[in-house]
């Protein structure tokens, strides 16, 4: 059983598209979280959702979008996408907001030509 | 100053020996400290969270946690080739609100070579 799984695994695409990540969890933890890792492998978080609810906005560009439609789930919409947004997202989980250990699925790494 | 530094390696040691990799961090407020492995092309992967000052052992795992001097540090014993990857000191750091961050280091390549 996968605890953290993200569709696609890769995804290769034009510059000006817009694309969707979808991430899953059933570890039955209540906070999920999406990273960007670039190519100098620096892992940043982006966004985080607790129950549903956005709680942490990096500074983020607003052509991407999360959004969770329960506590299970967690997707990352991008338009727009730049050759700069070319990476490997991460989502990942964790129990709840305090200073617990987060699990993280297997990346979709995302390539704008 | 960055929040969480890491030495970014290689750092190449031979197959039995002990290899250390050291962190330090930039907030006081510090919580909670974990290590994640990453192969390559793959995702971090949890292998040890300390939450106290002192060590902490699992396996051939150790860490090492000195509040006072904001330094965490993780050992492996008896090293293999099978534990070269990119290891990630991960610090949780406290924001306004009661939410917490977890903030990532670049990482130390570790290379055990037979």
């Amino acid at each position: 059983d996968t605890a953290v799984s993200q569709t696609p695994k890769y995804l290769v695409t034009q510059m000006g598209n817009d694309k969707s990540i979808k991430c899953e969890q059933n570890l039955g933890h209540d906070t999920m979280y999406w990273y960007k890792q670039d190519s100098k492998k620096f892992l940043k978080i982006m966004f985080s959702y607790n129950n549903k609810e956005l709680i942490i906005n990096e500074t983020v560009p607003n052509r991407f979008s999360p959004k969770s439609p329960d506590k299970a789930h967690l997707n990352l919409h991008i338009n727009s996408l730049e050759l700069g947004d070319s990476a490997v997202y991460f989502c990942a989980s964790s129990p709840g907001l305090g200073f617990y250990e987060q699990y993280f699925g297997p990346g979709t790494r995302l390539t704008v030509t | 100053q960055k929040e969480v530094e890491q030495n970014s390696g290689p750092l190449s040691v031979p197959e039995g020996a002990i290899a250390s990799l050291n962190c330090t961090y930039s907030d006081r407020g510090s919580q909670s400290f974990f290590w994640y492995r990453q192969y390559s092309g793959k995702s971090p992967e949890l292998i040890m969270s300390i939450y106290s000052n002192g060590d902490k052992e699992d396996g051939r795992f150790t860490a090492q946690l000195n509040k006072a001097s904001q330094y965490v540090s993780l050992l492996i014993r008896d090293s293999q080739p099978s534990d070269s990857a990119t290891y990630l000191c991960a610090v949780n750091r406290a924001r306004s609100g009661g939410y917490n961050k977890l903030i990532f280091g670049a990482g130390t390549r570790l290379a055990v070579h037979p």
